[in-house]
C-alpha cells in the first residue's frame, strides 16, 4: 500500500507569492495517478489536479502540477486570497485501496 | 449537475451501529460508469478511504482493510440512494463521514463529487 507524505505541513505566505507544495510516495506511483485536492474550512475536499498535472474542470490555470515516479508538485504560481486552504494529494488506480497525503496547509502569513 | 446529499446522526454510542445516507441527484446509483464510496476524515486518521459500491452488470463493494469486518455499502436503487452501515464503533471512529462519485476505469478513485459531509460523534 503507497504512502503519501507531503511537506511541508505548513507554508506562510503572502497574496501574490507562489507556493510549492511537495508529495512524496513510498513507491513509484504508475503512470502518475495522483490527484491533488484542495479543502477549506467546513467544506468537502475538491478536486484540483489529476494524472499529475492535469487541470480539473473550472480550475484556474494559476495550478500547475508535475512529477511523476515518487516526487510530485503542485504549484499556484501567484496566491489569490481564496487559495489558502488545505491541500492534500491521493494516489488513484483501479485497485483499492487508495490513499491520501496528510495535508499541507497554506496560510496567509 | 450531480449532487450528493447526506443524512444521518451526528451522535452514536459505542458498540452501536453508525448508519449514513448518500442521496444521489444528476445521476443513478446504477449507473455503469459511476463508483460510490464512503471517505472519513479526522485529526487523527486524516483522509481515509472506507469502501465504495457499484453497478458493472452487477453490484460489488470493497472494503478498507482497517473496517472490511464491520463495514457495509448498501445501494438503494428506488431511492437512488447508498448507505453506509459500521457496527461496533468506539471512540476511534468519531470523523467527519463524506460520501463521494468516482468515474470508471481508471477514473473510479478520482472523486469529483463530494456530500457535504457529516461530523459522527461517538459518545455514551
Amino acid at each position: 500500500e503507497i504512502v503519501l507524505t507531503q511537506s511541508p505541513g505548513t507554508l506562510s505566505l503572502s497574496p501574490g507569492e507562489r507556493a510549492t507544495l511537495s508529495c512524496r510516495a513510498s513507491q513509484s506511483v504508475g503512470s502518475n495517478f495522483l490527484a491533488w485536492y484542495q479543502q477549506k474550512p467546513g467544506q468537502a475536499p475538491r478536486l484540483l489536479m489529476y494524472a499529475a498535472s492535469s487541470r480539473a474542470t473550472g480550475i484556474p490555470d494559476r495550478f500547475s502540477g508535475s512529477g511523476s515516479g515518487t516526487d510530485f508538485t503542485l504549484t499556484i504560481s501567484r496566491l489569490e486570497p481564496e487559495d489558502f486552504a488545505v491541500y492534500f494529494c491521493q494516489h488513484y488506480g483501479t485497485t483499492p485501496p487508495w490513499a491520501f497525503g496528510q495535508g499541507t496547509r497554506v496560510e496567509i502569513k | 449537475q450531480i449532487q450528493l446529499q447526506q443524512s444521518g446522526p451526528g451522535l452514536v454510542k459505542p458498540s452501536q451501529t453508525l448508519s449514513l445516507t448518500c442521496a444521489i441527484s444528476g445521476d443513478s446509483v446504477s449507473s455503469n460508469s459511476a463508483a460510490w464510496n464512503w471517505i472519513r476524515q479526522s485529526p487523527s486518521r486524516g483522509l481515509e478511504w472506507l469502501g465504495r459500491t457499484y453497478y458493472r452488470t452487477k453490484w460489488y463493494d470493497d472494503y478498507a482493510v482497517s473496517v472490511k469486518s464491520r463495514m457495509s455499502i448498501t445501494p438503494d436503487t428506488s431511492r437512488n440512494q447508498f448507505s453506509l452501515h459500521l457496527n461496533s464503533v468506539t471512540p476511534e471512529d468519531t470523523a467527519v463521514y463524506y460520501c463521494a462519485r468516482g468515474g470508471s476505469g481508471i477514473t473510479v478513485s478520482i472523486f469529483t463529487y463530494w456530500g457535504q459531509g457529516i461530523l459522527v460523534t461517538v459518545s455514551s
